[in-house]
């Protein structure tokens, strides 16, 4: 399988505790996305990498979260401290910039986490 | 503030019928509007995809019809089947950003 691959696809925490979530874009890819899902709603988004720059992160963003593609291949999300409402479904997903677009955003199977 | 709204927040139809799901922005400067389907436990996928410079785009049985002047656009399933039983999301995105912004979903269910 070539697509969008997110590591772990479950993970259960307690409160204070920082867990890391892992993507591997298509392979080729040069945009990795993050976005948030919670139950009932569109994901949100978080962030977005070409190749290792970080090109935008959302306001919305705590500081306890951190989002790195030190490569430009595989990124990795880290959320420090988490928090009940941190739970929710990560999504990743990655593009190929050509001819100055790249609307064709590729979604990983995410993964969701529970924080008790 | 909801940048993109959803309409309806789910949709019942008979198999063979057509589903119709409607979204409406306010950013004049979104130019990409992608329509994505997404089952329980799996990620959203990409349907269909509009840009402004065109009024509508078929893809077998899937239609975007887009209205630049009212700021909308809406997602037709044609001979909708209990396959297309999903989630469906609305999406837009600036001339200037990858960031997508999602409308809220529409549970759509097919039955037989």
């Amino acid at each position: 399988d070539t697509g969008v691959s997110q590591d772990p696809r479950h993970k259960i925490t307690k409160r204070g505790q920082n867990v890391t979530f892992r993507c591997d874009p298509i392979s080729e890819h040069n945009r990795l996305y993050w976005y948030r899902q919670t139950l009932g709603q569109g994901p949100e988004f978080l962030t977005y990498f070409q190749n290792e720059a970080q090109l935008e992160k959302s306001r919305l963003l705590s500081d306890r979260f951190s989002a790195e593609r030190p490569k430009g291949s595989f990124s990795t999300l880290e959320i420090q401290r988490t928090e009940q409402g941190d739970s929710a479904m990560y999504l990743c997903a990655s593009s190929l910039l050509k001819r100055g677009s790249s609307d064709t955003q590729y979604f990983g199977p995410g993964t969701r986490l529970t924080v008790l | 503030q909801q940048q993109v709204k959803q309409s309806p927040q789910s949709l019942i139809v008979q198999k063979g019928g057509i589903s119709i799901i409607n979204c409406a922005y306010e950013n004049t400067a979104f130019d990409y509007f992608p329509w994505y389907q997404q089952f329980p436990g799996k990620g959203p996928a990409l349907l269909i995809a509009i840009r402004p410079d065109v009024s509508e785009k078929k893809e077998g049985r899937f239609t975007i019809s887009f209205n630049k002047s009212a700021k909308q656009f809406s997602l037709h399933i044609m001979d909708s089947q209990p396959g297309d039983s999903a989630t469906y999301f609305c999406a837009a995105k600036k001339w200037d950003t990858d960031k997508l912004i999602f409308g809220t979903g529409t549970r759509l269910q097919v039955f037989p």
